[in-house]
Parts: structure tokens; C-alpha cells; sequence
């Protein structure tokens, strides 16, 4: 049971535009950084966002993310198929004292 | 490039123990956090460990704190994990990450920006 909680799965067609939430507290999403994660089947996952609505170099601008209060959001705009993958928020909680990672989100492109 | 290579992972029974290893090449180890994650099969990703530049900090989960040790041997450039009085709950895939912290310098807003490939542990009898 994770603190950060996001819905199981989203789909949408090519080209559509696909939001992802992550729900967490004053302890985790309140006071620090989101990052999101991507992970193809079968492979490692790759930072998408961090610092809440920062891309690494190499992530295209379809991706964008963003914070407010205790929740957050991943989009993904002109969805491709290859953005079929299984999507993680995190970041670090103060109760814990440790990172925690979201329940995921299984993007599916129909 | 920067690589990570984790090793170390087998069959392990219950109760026992292992120790994994992460060989990291492609930039300076010791300048930077490095954390263990791990996947268990079919499951979401689950934070374990981590450990500070030198050494001299590190925090775990909940469930893992007092059975796995995290250490690091910064000339070695190898990233090590402990595992004690395993579990079967504790099969999983395990991946280790750089931490690479952001422009508000905070170690608790690093993010994971490179990681292994993963080796697999299986606690069973």
C-alpha cells in the first residue's frame, strides 16, 4: 500500500492527450520534488520528469508534468504507441524518511 | 556513459542470506547518492535503500530496515547491498540507481537518473 496513489490504467488513441494523477499528503507531494518514471516491459525504468515539471535531455516536450497542493499530474499530449509503458510518480516522504514510488499506471494506446 | 551493473542475485531459501553488488563506470562514483530499488514480479517499484556520497548517512524502508545493510567502497566504484534473514516476500528484481540531486540541493528532491538492468533474487525452499 503505497503513500502516493495513482489510478491503474489510462488509455487514449494516437495523437490524444492522456492524464495521469498521483494523490499523496503534506508529507510527501506537500513539501517535496515529484518525479515520474517510465518502464517498458521488460526493462529498467527511465526518468521522465523531476523536480515536478522538469524533462531530463532526450524526454520530448509531449511530456509535462505538474504539482499543486498534494497531488500531481503527468501528461502525455500526441500520444505514440511506443508510450505504451507502465508510469510511476515518486518521491521522497518525510514520515517515512524515504523515497516511496506511486502504484503505477499502465498506459494503453488504442 | 554512464553504466550500472548490478550482480549477485540466485536462489536463495528462506532465513538466508546474499549480497549484491552494483559495478558503476562512466562518472564519479563518489560524488554522487546511489540508491537500490526493486520490483517484485508483476508488481509496482519499491524504494529500498540508499546511501550519501561517503557513506556516512543512509535510510531504508520500513520493511527491509535491520535485515539489509546498504555500503558503498568509492575507490572500488561498487555499490553493495546486504541481505539478511531473507524472505519470500522479498523476491524481487533489484535495481540500482544514481541519485542525482536538483537545483534546490535538498537530497530529499534527488532523482533516479540512471540505472542497472537488475538481477533477480528469489527467496524459496
Amino acid at each position: 500500500q503505497s503513500v502516493l496513489t495513482q489510478p491503474p490504467s489510462a488509455s487514449g488513441t494516437p495523437g490524444q492527450r492522456v492524464t495521469i494523477s498521483c494523490s499523496g499528503s503534506s508529507y510527501n507531494i506537500g513539501i517535496n520534488n515529484l518525479k515520474w518514471y517510465r518502464q517498458l516491459p521488460g526493462t529498467a525504468p527511465k526518468l521522465l520528469i523531476y523536480s515536478n515539471n522538469q524533462r531530463p535531455s532526450g524526454v520530448p516536450d509531449r511530456f509535462s508534468g505538474s504539482k499543486s497542493g498534494t497531488s500531481a499530474s503527468l501528461a502525455i499530449s500526441g500520444l505514440q504507441s511506443e508510450d505504451e509503458a507502465v508510469y510511476y510518480c515518486a518521491i521522497w516522504d518525510d514520515s517515512l524518511n524515504g523515497h516511496v514510488f506511486g502504484t503505477g499506471t499502465r498506459v494503453t494506446v488504442l | 556513459e554512464v553504466q550500472l551493473v548490478e550482480s549477485g542475485g540466485t536462489l536463495v531459501q528462506p532465513g538466508g542470506s546474499l549480497r549484491l553488488s552494483c559495478a558503476a563506470s562512466g562518472f564519479s562514483f563518489s560524488d554522487y547518492w546511489m540508491t537500490w530499488v526493486r520490483q517484485a514480479p508483476g508488481k509496482g517499484l519499491e524504494w529500498v535503500a540508499n546511501v550519501k556520497e561517503d557513506g556516512s548517512q543512509k535510510h531504508y524502508m520500513d520493511s527491509v530496515r535491520g535485515r539489509f545493510a546498504i555500503s558503498r567502497d568509492n575507490p572500488e566504484n561498487s555499490l553493495f547491498l546486504h541481505m539478511y534473514s531473507l524472505r519470500a516476500e522479498d523476491t524481487a528484481v533489484y535495481y540500482c540507481a544514481r541519485e542525482r540531486t536538483d537545483s534546490s540541493g535538498y537530497f530529499q528532491n534527488s532523482y533516479f537518473d540512471s540505472w542497472g538492468q537488475g538481477t533477480l533474487v528469489t527467496v524459496s525452499s
